[in-house]
């Protein structure tokens, strides 16, 4: 079960490059989502997508641009990297969308260093 | 406002033991759900175990519980029997329904937790 995937798992990037992040579910899922973990300050959500064709800001979208490509595949981009984005990327997937108890099952992780 | 508060960046417990991790929240809406994850060293995410705001009792899944307290607002974690795998960080999380289009979860800060042998 490949469930959530993510890659690259690893990426050093310059200042003012570009990258993006690649997140793939195989659980046949609705809704997606990108978050950043940064320490003390637990997960942030970026950006959602409650549902095939529709996409979100969440609580820190500046910066970074998505896609949902399909139901399978949702893209995180940065257009022009910088030092503030250096944080570990994770991308989750639940069900959804609506249900209060839906689990979010998460993908192991981008660490990302922008220098 | 923090939606979610977790108060202690780290604890120590001895094996065997158990441990209460605290977590308060904020919301006005009648309808929520709580988890809690789990974060090993390996950076994973781990689902652990789910309250609705409108459940009677409390939730358990096998060493873990969670008191809830819902006028106080507070969903603690309990963790029975402390193993050495349980060290780790944890996040509380919450899921609102009336303001929540899209099943976002907010986070808190989490809890590192270091068992002894």
């Amino acid at each position: 079960n490949a469930g959530v995937t993510q890659t690259p798992k690893f990426q050093v990037l310059k200042t003012g490059q570009s990258m993006t992040l690649q997140c793939a579910q195989d659980m046949n899922h609705n809704s997606m989502y990108w978050y950043r973990q940064d320490p003390g300050m637990g997960l942030r959500l970026i950006y959602y997508s409650a549902s095939e064709g529709t996409t979100d800001k969440g609580e820190v979208p500046n910066g970074y641009n998505v896609s949902r490509l399909n139901k399978r595949e949702f893209s995180l981009r940065l257009e022009s990297a910088a030092p503030s984005q250096t944080s570990v990327y994770f991308c989750a997937s639940s069900e959804g969308p609506g249900h209060l108890e839906e689990t979010q099952y998460f993908g192991p992780g981008t660490r990302l260093l922008v220098l | 406002a923090q939606k979610i508060t977790q108060t202690q960046p780290g604890m120590f417990v001895q094996e065997k033991e158990a441990v209460t991790l605290d977590c308060t929240y904020d919301t006005s809406d009648p309808s929520y759900g709580l988890f809690w994850y789990k974060q090993p060293s390996s950076g994973e995410m781990i689902f652990l175990i789910y309250q609705g705001s409108y459940d009677q009792q409390n939730a358990t899944e096998g060493r873990y519980s969670l008191n809830f307290q819902k006028a106080r607002k507070s969903a603690n974690l309990v963790i029975s029997a402390s193993q050495l795998g349980d060290s780790a960080m944890y996040f509380c999380a919450m899921r609102e329904r009336l303001y929540n289009q899209g099943g976002k979860l907010i986070f808190g800060q989490g809890t590192e937790l270091s068992v002894k042998p």
